[in-house]
């Protein structure tokens, strides 16, 4: 077992340019969590699926920030635009069905210039 | 607006000695609390829940939670140098999203 894979591990983009970053669940889990880690703000919830549905997307920033599932073998968080508070580990974790452990990855470091 | 504080934010403890982080939550709504390790340059791993109020212990790992008072506290019994690393407290809410804490940096000394 793998574990939950993102990719890349590290990202460094330009003020302005996108940034896609991918997450493999655990093979079998039903659900997939998108979280952000900074030193000032912790680790905060950004958006989830179950069953490639999504389900609660209250952290994701309004603007510039979306989230797919198009299979149950990965999701995708897409950042236009780029910004340097955009600056952070992004960890994707996932979730067996009806239970409520969730298994991170490693995360992917996304530096804005 | 949930809102998870941990307490100390850091914690020195001799080798063998037992550790004791605190954690606060502001809904009894809450479902479950988790602690989550931490390992620098790695993703959070789990390492326990609890749902009711008491305790529960799993090695050398014991979580109290009292609702009433929206606290939980986890306890390491012989704590060693592998144990530290950040523990992050976590509340699950809706079934679905974790609410964290900023987390509490345990350092054990040999």
């Amino acid at each position: 077992n793998a574990g939950v894979i993102q990719t890349p591990r590290h990202k460094v983009t330009g003020k302005g340019q996108e940034a896609t970053l991918w997450c493999e669940p655990i093979s079998g889990h039903s659900a997939v969590f998108w979280y952000r880690q900074t030193i000032v703000q912790g680790l905060e919830f950004l958006t989830y699926f179950r069953n490639q549905a999504p389900i609660d997307d209250s952290g994701m920033p309004k603007e510039r920030f979306s989230a797919q599932m198009p299979n149950q073998s990965h999701s995708t968080l897409k950042i236009q635009s780029t910004q340097p508070q955009d600056s952070a580990v992004y960890l994707c974790a996932s979730s067996p069905p009806g239970v409520d452990t969730q298994y991170f990855g490693p995360g992917t470091r996304l530096l804005v210039l | 607006q949930e809102k998870v504080q941990q307490s100390p934010e850091s914690l020195i403890v001799p080798e063998g000695a037992m550790s004791s982080l605190n954690c606060t939550f502001s809904n009894s709504a809450s479902q479950s609390i988790w602690w989550y390790q931490q390992h620098p340059g790695k993703g959070p791993e789990a390492l326990i829940s609890i749902f009711s109020n008491g305790n529960k212990k799993e090695g050398r790992l014991t979580v109290y939670l009292n609702r009433a008072s929206l606290h939980v506290s986890l306890h390491i019994r012989d704590s060693q140098p592998s144990d530290s690393a950040v523990y992050l407290c976590a509340v699950n809410y809706n079934q679905g999203k974790l609410i964290f804490g900023q987390g509490t940096k345990l350092s054990i000394k040999p």
